[in-house]
């Protein structure tokens, strides 16, 4: 059964630094796309970037570049999403997705459940 | 950056209807399209990619069509789990996929 199952909820500090997980499990992790989510508040979903697990080839949409980290450790199966300097307006739920196919022009067919995120001092 | 747009933002329905709702891109997507349901508390869960192709094990109830810039989903008989917030997604433009604003699909 694939799965993608994330760490959990975080409490941070304006400024303070944050790695966040997504560890797939059932299939090959290496071999397809992983994509991260957000949502913030009531609000709906926006595509932050992917990574490729099998070479760390990484992409970012223009909105998220230069504000996030995305990166993958396929020893382990686990992809990340980290900042170096958090500010209030990143507080959101975070999603993980699968793409569908090993091509990367993929719809995201698991998801894990979310890592919500809250940054207030 | 294509922008996704969708109508109507709110749809009113009662069990047992059907439901249409509409997803317009700014540029052509040619088939790659994919529709998303999303329950409060859950996470979103793929529905219709390619357009109009069923994901695994969801129901029949549930079809989409369309190519290029103009896509619909259709539900064609509302059962209560499938009041929902709804949202499309093209994943033609890599590795930019943007989603529409969403629809949300309320009892009436």
């Amino acid at each position: 059964e694939v799965q993608l199952v994330q760490s959990g909820a975080e409490v941070k500090k304006p400024g303070e630094s944050l790695k966040i997980s997504c560890k797939g499990s059932g299939y090959s992790f290496t071999s397809y796309w992983i994509g991260w989510v957000r949502q913030m508040p009531g609000k709906g979903l926006e595509w932050m970037g992917i990574i490729y697990p099998g070479d760390s080839d990484t992409r970012y949409s223009p909105s998220f570049q230069g504000q996030v980290t995305i990166s993958a450790d396929k020893s382990i199966s686990t992809a990340y999403l980290q900042w170096s300097s958090l500010k209030a307006s990143d507080t959101a739920m975070y999603y993980c997705a699968r793409l569908q196919g090993i091509v990367a022009t993929s719809p995201g067919d698991y998801w894990g459940q979310g890592t919500l995120v809250t940054v207030s001092s | 950056e294509i922008v996704m747009t969708q109508s109507p933002a709110t749809l009113s329905v009662s069990p047992g209807e059907r439901a249409t709702l509409s997803c317009r891109a700014s540029q052509s997507v040619s088939s790659n399209l994919a529709w998303y349901q999303q329950k409060p508390g859950q996470a979103p869960r793929l529905l219709i990619y390619g357009a109009s192709t069923r994901a695994t094990g969801i129901p029949a109830r549930f079809s989409g069509s369309g190519s290029g810039t103009e896509f619909t989903l259709t539900i064609s008989s509302l059962q209560s789990e499938d009041f929902a917030v709804y949202y499309c997604q093209q994943y033609n433009n890599w590795p930019i996929f943007t989603f529409g604003p969403g629809t949300k699909v309320d009892i009436k």
